[in-house]
């Protein structure tokens, strides 16, 4: 396993495009997390799927972003009419949990995908 | 006030040097993490923590669960340290971040 990968690393759109992003999670870890990272701050908590259920999303997560986990291995996360506010860095990580009560086994970050809104 | 406050936010030291960085948090947790980010962005998990403290190689953690305080120490630094150390809580089934130490050491 070459651990949690992202796609693209970097991507330069113009204002009103849809962007989509892809994460490969660890193929045994059964939780994937989105966060958003602007500069000089810590990331952001967006959304986290448990296998294909997308069980919270946060308030920063407008009607213009969706994520996706069709078949519980990779994730999308799409970001419609894209606004230069929306740029920042998007990590993606994955965890194993499990047990009861649920134990998380830790957590492994991909690189990250740049975005630049211009 | 942030659920997560680390400090300082930057830090510079000479080659050598023992270096403390600090975490304060103020939510449950169910485990600390301290996390390093080189420039480019990607993060790498350096411990996951619950209790008392953890050594690996020349970095060293604790966590005081009762004063909601963790430090994160760097013996001997090196300028191959250089990068940002974040703090994280695991809260709820996602983590918490603080905004992160950028630290610089000098040869």
């Amino acid at each position: 396993d070459t651990g949690v990968s992202q796609d693209p690393r970097h991507k330069i759109t113009k204002r009103g495009q849809n962007v989509t992003f892809r994460c490969d999670p660890i193929s045994e870890h059964n939780r994937l997390y989105w966060y958003r990272q602007t500069l000089g701050q810590g990331p952001e908590f967006l959304t986290y799927f448990q296998n294909e259920a997308q069980l919270e999303k946060s308030r920063l997560l407008s009607d213009r972003f969706s994520a996706e986990r069709p078949k519980g291995s990779f994730s999308t996360l799409e970001i419609q009419r894209t606004e230069q506010g929306d740029s920042a860095m998007y990590l993606c990580a994955s965890s194993l949990v499990s047990g009861r009560p649920p134990l998380n086994y830790g957590y492994t970050f991909g690189s990250g995908t740049r975005l630049t809104v211009v | 006030k942030n659920e997560v406050e680390q400090s300082p936010q930057n830090l510079t030291a000479q080659e050598g040097e023992f270096i403390t960085i600090n975490c304060s948090y103020s939510v449950g947790i169910s485990a600390l993490h301290w996390l390093q980010q080189h420039p480019g962005g990607g993060i790498v998990s350096l411990f996951m923590l619950s209790s008392g403290k953890k050594k690996h190689g020349r970095l060293i953690a604790t966590i005081n669960i009762q004063e909601k305080h963790s430090s994160l120490h760097i013996t001997a630094s090196h300028p191959r340290d250089s990068a940002v150390y974040i703090c994280a809580v695991d809260n709820t089934d996602k983590l918490i971040f603080g905004t992160g130490t950028r630290l610089q050491v000098f040869p």
